[in-house]
């Protein structure tokens, strides 16, 4: 099972560029890695999904470096409705099982 | 398009009484389901996943138990809860690696 690290908790200002981090120090070479957000009182929500170099939609965008040892969510113009939990899970290998750990809460500050 | 529905949505429960929560998966067929723990706190904890009617995976020792009687049908179920058990409850759907997972609504469950 593949492990992410992921920090705890951040605080942010409306219009600023959010950007959260995870660690995949021991992911596999087929694994993509995904990003999840989580409001309050509701299941989480896909929000990108990426394998390597920088995928963008709508409502964020995924940076992976050349290594996949790490991937960075970015979060442009942050509003209050950005305030959430983000995940980057692990993948089961072979089972597409995802592990959700604690994930990291964003809170944006008017 | 594909939706899932979770009920109830909150529930209260004594302790030493059943559970039977529901899942079901509308516009799919042959998903992969699965039933996560979120204790007051803490991260999202896999509690059991399906791949196919009647295939049931635990991940975790607990007293629960998951049944999938029909393609698209995932309950989660207790003989008798513990103040333990209180946590949401979410039921989850994915078909491939590459659709990611659909979460349903969630259950609030509360063990007094």
């Amino acid at each position: 099972l593949a492990k992410t690290t992921q920090p705890i908790s951040m605080d942010s200002y409306e219009g600023q560029e959010v950007n959260i981090t995870c660690s995949h120090n021991n992911i596999a070479t087929n694994d993509y890695i995904t990003w999840y957000q989580q409001f309050p009182s509701q299941g989480p929500r896909f929000i990108i999904q990426g394998y390597k170099t920088k995928v963008t939609n709508e409502v964020a965008s995924l940076f992976i470096p050349a290594d996949r040892k790490s991937s960075t969510l970015s979060l442009p113009r942050v509003s209050l409705s950005d305030t959430a939990v983000y995940y980057c899970p692990d993948e089961c290998h072979g089972n597409n099982r995802l592990a959700f750990g604690k994930g990291n809460q964003v809170v944006v500050i008017p | 398009s594909q939706t899932i529905h979770q009920w109830p949505a909150t529930l209260v429960q004594p302790v030493g009484s059943p559970l039977s929560l529901e899942c079901t998966v509308e516009g799919t067929s042959n998903p992969n389901l699965y039933w996560y723990r979120q204790a007051a706190g803490r991260g999202l904890q896999l509690l059991f996943y399906s791949v196919g009617i009647g295939q049931i995976s635990s991940e975790v020792p607990q007293n629960l138990s998951a049944s999938r009687p029909q393609d698209r049908q995932f309950i989660l179920s207790s003989k008798k809860l513990l103040l333990s058990d209180s946590g949401f409850y979410l039921c989850a759907w994915s078909v491939n690696r590459e659709s990611g997972y659909t979460f349903g609504s969630g259950t609030r469950l509360t063990v007094v």
